[in-house]
């Protein structure tokens, strides 16, 4: 079965530390995965998608197939970096399907 | 102001009543999806439609009907409220090209569902 599971459901760290929010996932086939993201009051938004290899307001987030993961890192955190984090993966038939993750809320402390 | 719009923002309403969400995009996407979030903040997709016409349709009870009179709008109505039908619905859009389905999709600001 398709599943994203994201293990933390908060994560809490200090402004200017580093900051990796783990993703794991289960797909028979070459998945799709993308990390969503909403910041308080605002709505849900396309953060990165890991076949374009891009950075977007300093994260990163690399697709291991080996380990079934695609984790969401940045080297050093912001306050503004505080919001909730969705991680999603594609279905298997072409029709637009995305399967969420849990979601984990990222708190960057002062 | 391009934008998925949803109304209403808050729904009250009491078990057994049927209510029903509108959701509006004006940004020329040809898709448009529904999701449930529960109280533990897990995303599920319900449906979506492709100019019009239904392309995922989850395991949703029957109670939850969709209906997309145009591209531009997919409004959900839902028969006979209960309990674990409160939550947050929210509503999106996205732009096919030929022979694939984006997965850029664009969220609206949702729906509070309460049910009492």
């Amino acid at each position: 079965a398709q599943r994203v599971t994201q293990p933390e459901k908060l994560l809490s760290v200090f402004k200017g530390a580093p900051v990796e929010l783990k993703c794991n996932y289960s797909y028979s086939g070459s998945p799709e995965l993308f990390w969503y993201v909403q910041y308080s009051r605002q709505r849900l938004q396309l953060l990165l998608r890991h076949i374009s290899r891009e950075s977007i307001k300093g994260f990163t987030a690399d697709l291991n197939k080996g380990e079934t993961s695609f984790h969401l890192k940045k080297p050093f955190a912001q306050e503004e970096d505080s919001a909730m984090y969705y991680c999603a993966l594609t279905g298997s038939s072409n029709t637009g399907k995305l399967i969420f993750g849990q979601g984990t809320t990222l708190q960057v402390k002062p | 102001d391009t934008a998925v719009s949803q109304t209403p923002k808050y729904l009250v309403t009491q078990m057994g009543n049927d209510k029903s969400i509108k959701c509006e995009q004006n940004l020329g996407h040809d898709t448009m999806y529904w999701y449930k979030q529960d109280s533990k903040k897990f995303l599920k997709i319900m449906f979506s439609y492709n100019n019009k016409e239904l392309i995922i349709n989850e395991t949703v009870p029957n109670r939850f009907s969709p209906k997309s009179p145009d591209k531009a709008h997919l409004n959900l109505h839902i028969n006979s409220l209960e309990l674990g039908d409160s939550a947050v619905y929210f509503c999106a859009s996205s732009q096919t090209t030929p022979g694939h389905f984006s997965y850029e999709q664009y969220f609206g600001p949702g729906t509070r569902l309460t049910v009492t």
